[in-house]
């Protein structure tokens, strides 16, 4: 699996949109981009993936540079519930093992 | 079931014993992983079953950890001897084998050696 990078940490404004950034610079063709959160002491939640085209859910947007190389998440309106750890993972087709990396801890402030 | 379900919530273990952590997977996800988190650290993998294939140990810290998948659902994971390193949250997670579904992760079992 490719290796991603993310920033250790983020603050947001409640009700500002919150973009947090991954690179993936080393992603093949056939791998997927996956988000995923963590509030603390609970399982990871998925958020959103995409392989190539931008994607939106009820929670959020994946915006995927044309290259493929790098992704931002984006919670348009974030909330103060939005504070949590979030993981960029990449996926290749054998759906086998992620390597999750230490995330980025974004903290939503009044 | 509704979600992925994993027992115990918490586990608190002698050094040196065995313990047994249970993973339902949701009916249907022929994938399985289990990850391992320790306190304010990232999620390391530990091993992987899908289907009736051989499963992926690769994250298998020593052999005092195994894990096995029956008839396909149920999944156990056993650690030996255990240590205070072994002190962890033991996440469980599944899927539909395809890459395009993501993982949907149990809640976890807090073990704590002592």
């Amino acid at each position: 699996d490719a290796k991603t990078t993310q920033p250790p940490s983020m603050d947001c404004a409640e009700g500002r949109a919150a973009n947090l950034p991954c690179n993936h610079s080393t992603i093949s063709g056939n791998e997927y981009v996956y988000w995923y959160r963590q509030i603390h002491s609970q399982g990871p939640q998925y958020i959103i993936h995409g392989l190539k085209n931008n994607e939106t859910n009820e929670m959020a947007s994946l915006i995927i540079t044309e290259d493929r190389k790098s992704s931002t998440l984006i919670l348009p309106h974030a909330t103060l519930r939005d504070t949590a750890v979030y993981y960029c993972i990449v996926r290749n087709t054998n759906a086998g093992k992620s390597t999750f990396g230490d995330g980025t801890t974004l903290t939503v402030k009044p | 079931g509704a979600g992925v379900s994993q027992s115990p919530s918490n586990k608190v273990t002698e050094k040196g014993k065995d313990v047994e952590l249970r993973c339902d997977p949701i009916s249907g996800h022929t994938a399985l992983y289990w990850y391992r988190q320790s306190l304010g650290q990232g999620l390391e993998f530990l091993i992987y079953f899908q289907g009736n294939s051989a499963p992926d140990k690769s994250g298998l810290p020593s052999d005092r950890f195994s894990a096995e998948r029956t008839g396909g659902s149920v999944s156990t994971l056993t650690i030996q001897r255990t240590q205070q390193e072994d002190s962890a949250v033991y996440l469980c997670a599944s899927s539909y084998p395809a890459v395009r579904y993501g993982y949907t992760f149990g809640s976890g079992t807090r073990l704590t050696v002592v």
